[in-house]
């Protein structure tokens, strides 16, 4: 079947662009989750959602970043007026259902802010 | 949130047996421990669950002590193939956020 999928798989903007990432989860799957990781660090959480909510935003590294789930299915991750350090690699993840279950990730969208 | 605390890198030889282990002082009653696999230019891949005792599947086993403040992943007769960052993440059902860390990079040599 297929698995999680993200879209652009690769995206080059000029600083101050907005950019939209896409994610579309595995079918069936209710939660989905955000990550971001630069270069040789780290996975960065940014947001969960459970359906189409988002029980805690805090985790968005500045109001410049937003993001939403419609249909408890894609969703979409939004940088408005992008700086260079955005630059990084956003990952989406799915789960059946919250914490425990296993979470499979899709390939990434790797940003770079010129 | 437990914060977990792991090697930052390890180097093993190929055929060895690599056990990474992972302190989580403050894991909750509720919280159970998830290890994943990244490789370079990949997303993380599940590797093994566990909340107590051990656990074992047919890629690697999770060890956890009584007082589950540490977990130990097994990684049987490793290859250059098992080459990647390893994650160790505590957490449970009434977490909305998720701790990945900085991960343990395993060096695999000939």
């Amino acid at each position: 079947g297929a698995g999680v999928s993200q879209s652009p798989s690769n995206k080059v903007t000029e600083k101050g662009k907005d950019v939209e990432l896409r994610c579309d989860p595995i079918s069936g799957h209710t939660a989905l989750y955000w990550y971001r990781q630069s270069l040789g660090q780290g996975l960065e959480f940014l947001i969960y959602f459970q359906g189409n909510s988002a029980p805690d935003k805090s985790g968005l590294p500045s109001d410049r970043f937003s993001a939403e789930r419609t249909g408890g299915s894609v969703s979409t991750l939004t940088i408005q007026r992008t700086q260079q350090e955005d630059s990084a690699v956003y990952l989406c993840a799915s789960s059946l259902g919250k914490y425990q279950e296993t979470q499979y990730f899709g390939p990434g969208t790797r940003l770079l802010v010129l | 949130l437990a914060k977990t605390t792991q090697p930052i890198s390890m180097d093993s030889y190929e055929g060895q047996e690599v056990n990474i282990t992972c302190s989580h002082n403050n894991i909750a009653t509720n919280d159970y421990i998830t290890w994943y696999q990244q490789f370079p230019s990949q997303g993380p891949r599940f590797i093994i669950q566990g909340y107590k005792t051990k656990v074992t599947n047919e890629v690697a086993s999770l060890f956890i002590p009584a007082d589950r403040k540490s977990s130990t992943l097994s990684l049987p007769r490793v290859s250059l193939s098992d080459t990647a960052v390893y994650y160790c993440l505590v957490g449970g059902p009434r977490d909305d956020k998720i701790i990945f860390g900085k991960g343990t990079r395993l060096h695999i040599l000939p």
